[in-house]
């Protein structure tokens, strides 16, 4: 039982290059989300599903996309990358009304 | 928007002590505030859940309220251990929105 997976833990891209995080989860979970975390600034949501083939827009989704086509895999898109983009990644899920589990996190790094 | 605040971004407390960290929410009430561990380098843990109509809830040596009135949601670590030194996040969720919206966070340092 691994939980919350992430993929890949580190990247590094450079500006105008795309990219897909990939979150794996084997928990049944029906709600999945993905963070990003910046110094001084918390967890800011980017994109959440409330199940398999939903998705809707967080606090911050700009710049990003993402597709549930399986229950257990939520994928994050950069299509062109920005140094804005500089963050650590996370995923997460859960229930809606109990916990949410996270991953390990992506350290991303756009120069 | 709902918000949720950590006015505090740190809080220094004496080992043995208890630390109170606070969380306050704006507009309507949550469903559920949750309160997560984050250390370095890792992900965010889950610690403790409090419902709406729920005042107090305990666990081993963690307690956290909420109360309505005030529009916030109280932390306390009893008997700290320099262990008990990290990130501590409060979260909001349900009550009409799906997401899981989390504060700034309080870094908590226990000093032996």
């Amino acid at each position: 039982n691994a939980g919350v997976t992430q993929t890949p833990k580190f990247r590094v891209l450079k500006t105008g290059q795309s990219m897909t995080l990939l979150c794996a989860q084997d928990m049944n979970h029906e709600y999945m989300y993905w963070y990003r975390q910046d110094p001084g600034m918390g967890l800011r949501l980017i994109h959440y599903s409330v199940g398999e083939g939903t998705t809707a827009k967080g606090e911050v989704p700009d710049g990003y996309n993402v597709s549930r086509l399986k229950k257990q895999n939520f994928l994050l898109g950069l299509e062109s990358a920005a140094p804005s983009q500089t963050s650590v990644y996370f995923c997460a899920g859960g229930q809606g009304s109990t916990e949410a589990f996270f991953g390990q996190g992506t350290r991303l790094t756009v120069v | 928007s709902q918000k949720i605040e950590q006015n505090s971004e740190a809080l220094n407390i004496q080992e043995g002590k208890t630390a109170t960290l606070t969380c306050n929410y704006t507009n309507y009430s949550p469903a559920y505030l949750q309160w997560y561990r984050q250390d370095p380098g890792r992900g965010p843990v889950f610690l403790l859940l409090i419902r709406e109509n729920e005042k107090e809830k305990r666990k081993e040596r963690l307690k956290v309220t909420f109360d309505t009135t005030l529009k916030q949601s109280l932390f306390h670590i009893t008997a700290s251990q320099p262990a008990d030194s990290a990130t501590y996040l409060c979260a909001r969720s349900g009550a009409g929105s799906y997401q899981l919206t989390f504060g700034k966070g309080t870094k908590l340092s226990v000093i032996p």
